[in-house]
């Protein structure tokens, strides 16, 4: 197993359309995270699965975004109506469940709105 | 709502010499996990160390090792013998323990994090 894994790795895509990005976690791990980081700040916490169940949304930041794993193993991300607010690099990460467990990230998707 | 801070938006450091690089956080839970993650250019993001809030000594892996200061809600990395790999964005980040009780969702709460430069 190579890590966690996202594609496309970088994504420029015009103002309006949709995009929709790829997570692949290591194999055992059971919970996946998304995250966005923009220019100058850390990783901002969007959502989070446990196997199959998306867990928590609230923190997605509009309802343009959805995310889905369907199967308890790979996610997508998709981002509806894109907006140049949008443009950030989305990171993935999964884990175990467990005390101290670590969060294991992907190299993430860098989103370029035009 | 728990935060995490990051002072310092950049640091510099002589190869070979030691750096400390600064966190502070707030929180009114007692129990609860620290990070801090490496985020080279281009490349993901990787553990470096971690502490448990119910320890008190303090984590230590290899060159790198943390001053955690609990009552003060302070955690900070030291960086002993900077290498030129050393050079990279770090982060601070924290996590509750509720997560292991079933009762948060687990993730990591980042600081805007340090970008750390090394001379050679």
């Amino acid at each position: 197993d190579t890590g966690v894994s996202q594609d496309p790795r970088h994504k420029i895509t015009k103002r309006g359309q949709n995009v929709t990005f790829r997570c692949d976690p290591i194999s055992e791990h059971n919970r996946l995270y998304w995250y966005r980081q923009t220019l100058g700040q850390g990783p901002e916490f969007l959502t989070y699965f446990q196997n199959e169940a998306q867990l928590e949304k609230s923190r997605l930041l509009s309802d343009r975004f959805s995310a889905e794993r369907p199967k308890g193993s790979f996610s997508t991300l998709e981002i509806q109506r894109t907006e140049q607010g949008d443009s950030a690099m989305y990171l993935c990460a999964s884990s175990l469940d467990g005390q101290g467990n670590e969060a294991f990230f992907g190299q993430g998707t860098r989103l370029t709105v035009v | 709502a728990q935060t995490v801070t990051q002072s310092q938006p950049e640091m510099s450091v002589q190869e070979a010499e030691t750096v400390t690089l600064s966190c502070t956080y707030d929180t009114s839970e007692s129990d609860y996990y620290l990070f801090w993650y490496k985020q080279p250019p281009s490349r993901q993001m990787i553990l470096v160390i971690r502490q448990e809030a119910y320890k008190q000594q303090n984590a230590t892996e290899n060159r790198f090792s943390v001053n955690f200061q609990k009552a003060a809600k302070s955690f900070s990395l030291k960086i002993s013998d900077s290498q030129l790999g050393d050079a990279a964005m770090y982060f601070c980040a924290y996590r509750s323990s509720a997560f292991f009780y079933g009762g948060s969702q687990g993730n990591l709460i980042f600081g805007k994090g340090t970008k750390l430069s090394v001379k050679p």
